[in-house]
């Protein structure tokens, strides 16, 4: 059964950085493109980033074009989020998906 | 992207009415569709996925439907645990994106 399970969210202030990270299993990680999607306070889900099976293309949400970084490991089966220069909008519930969102989402905070 | 148009965005309905949720997509996406269903303070849980087949441990009252472009989610029965909002998606591109939302309230 696909498990994913996003970790590393947490507080943070306007500018400063996070990396979430997503743990995959049950399913093969290293032949799957994957993705994150977040959710505002109050608002709809959001795509954010795509990255490939094997990890060479990559598109990104343009809010979010030249501050976020998505990048894989297949040898551990973890997907990852680079976030930096974080804004308020920036706060939300973050989920990784291969097609489906299937995890807890780890939560985003950015004071202001 | 693909935008995907869902309606409407909120209803209310008493317990054991018949539900239908529908979803447009601005282009053909085959199957490749799937129904969320979230409660406040919940992850989105899959329902649906390839358009009809349904998750494991979801109950028969939930079924969908649709090819191409027309999509639909129809709860046969509406149950107490039914309440909450549901989101439609389509995973034919590479970018993901979701209907706006359908928020199901007590009539």
């Amino acid at each position: 059964q696909v498990q994913l399970v996003e970790s590393g969210g947490g507080v943070v202030q306007r500018g400063g950085s996070l990396r979430l990270s997503c743990a995959a299993s049950g399913f093969a990680f290293s032949t799957y493109a994957m993705q994150w999607v977040r959710q505002g306070p109050g608002k709809g889900l959001q795509w954010v980033a795509f990255i490939s099976f094997e990890g060479s293309n990559k598109f990104y949400e343009q809010s979010v074009e030249g501050r976020f970084t998505i990048s894989r490991d297949n040898s551990r089966n973890r997907l990852y989020l680079q976030m930096n220069s974080l804004r308020p909008d920036d706060t939300a519930v973050y989920y990784c998906a291969d097609h489906l969102i299937r995890g807890p989402g780890t939560a985003v905070t950015v004071s202001s | 992207a693909i935008q995907m148009t869902q309606s409407p965005s909120s209803l209310s309905a008493s317990v054991g009415d018949r539900v239908t949720i529908t979803c447009r997509a601005s282009q053909g996406i085959a199957s490749s569709l799937a129904w969320y269903q979230q409660k406040p303070g919940q992850a989105p849980k899959v329902l649906i996925s390839d358009a009809s087949t349904m998750e494991s441990g979801v109950p028969s009252r939930f079924s969908g439907s649709g090819y191409g472009t027309d999509f639909t989610l129809t709860i046969s029965s509406l149950q107490p645990e039914d309440f909450a909002t549901y989101y439609c998606q389509q995973f034919d591109d590479n970018v993901l994106t979701f209907g706006g939302g359908t928020k199901v309230a007590i009539k």
